[in-house]
């Protein structure tokens, strides 16, 4: 049974630079969440995914945006980035909007 | 952004030592969760509590929902070294539209001395 993967898990970009961070989901889960992790800092919702449409909003600048595909996995693009892009993204699935969520390895974003 | 009070912010123990820590909130909710996150990790669910008064274990983990909905504890007995990490509470409500993001508490680092 796989559980939630993402990719890249490292990944370094300059201020102004676009970056896209993958998610598959587990198995049988149909909705992803994005989450940004500050150092020393707990989980921050970015937004969330489900039947392909982006159903809830922190936030987070429209900098941040989102695409889930049929098979549910998911993107999260951020454009013009900033030095405090800087962060550990998570993504999260789980089944239907309000189930319990589990949590992928997360991708480290560096800014420079 | 949001984020519920957490606390103690880090502890120090010697193995074999219980750990206690919780959760408050100015929100209800309708579930709390407690994480673990290890250093180049995702956090990896614990426990999860569904109902006010709500007391469940998971090994020497135990974990009760406030009657209040408002508040959660995490106990940890009989700690081992392979305790250590961040633990993260995270609360839940239920919005009309029937979706929900997760409100993390900043968490607990627990370092466990042999």
């Amino acid at each position: 049974d796989a559980g939630v993967t993402q990719s890249p898990t490292h990944l370094i970009k300059t201020r102004g630079q676009q970056v896209t961070l993958r998610c598959s989901p587990k198995s049988g889960h149909d909705t992803v969440s994005w989450y940004q992790q500050a150092l020393g800092q707990g989980p921050q919702f970015i937004f969330q995914y489900y039947e392909e449409e982006e159903r809830q909003r922190g936030n987070f600048p429209d900098r941040f945006s989102g695409h889930q595909f049929p098979n549910y996995s998911s993107e999260l693009n951020v454009n013009a980035l900033l030095l405090g892009d800087s962060a550990l993204y998570l993504c999260a699935s789980s089944l239907g909007r309000s189930d319990t969520q589990y949590f992928g390895p997360g991708t480290r974003l560096t800014v420079l | 952004g949001q984020q519920l009070n957490q606390s103690p912010q880090s502890m120090f123990i010697q193995e074999g030592e219980d750990v206690s820590m919780n959760c408050t909130s100015s929100s209800i909710f309708n579930t709390w969760l407690w994480y673990k996150q290890e250093p180049g990790e995702g956090p990896v669910l614990l426990i999860a509590l569904y109902k006010a008064g709500e007391l469940t274990s998971n090994g020497r983990l135990t974990a009760q929902f406030g009657i209040t909905r408002k508040d959660s504890f995490l106990n940890i007995s009989a700690s081992i070294p392979s305790d250590v990490g961040i633990y993260f509470c995270a609360g839940q409500a239920v919005s009309q539209g029937g979706s929900e993001k997760l409100v993390f508490g900043k968490g607990t680092k627990l370092t466990v001395n042999p």
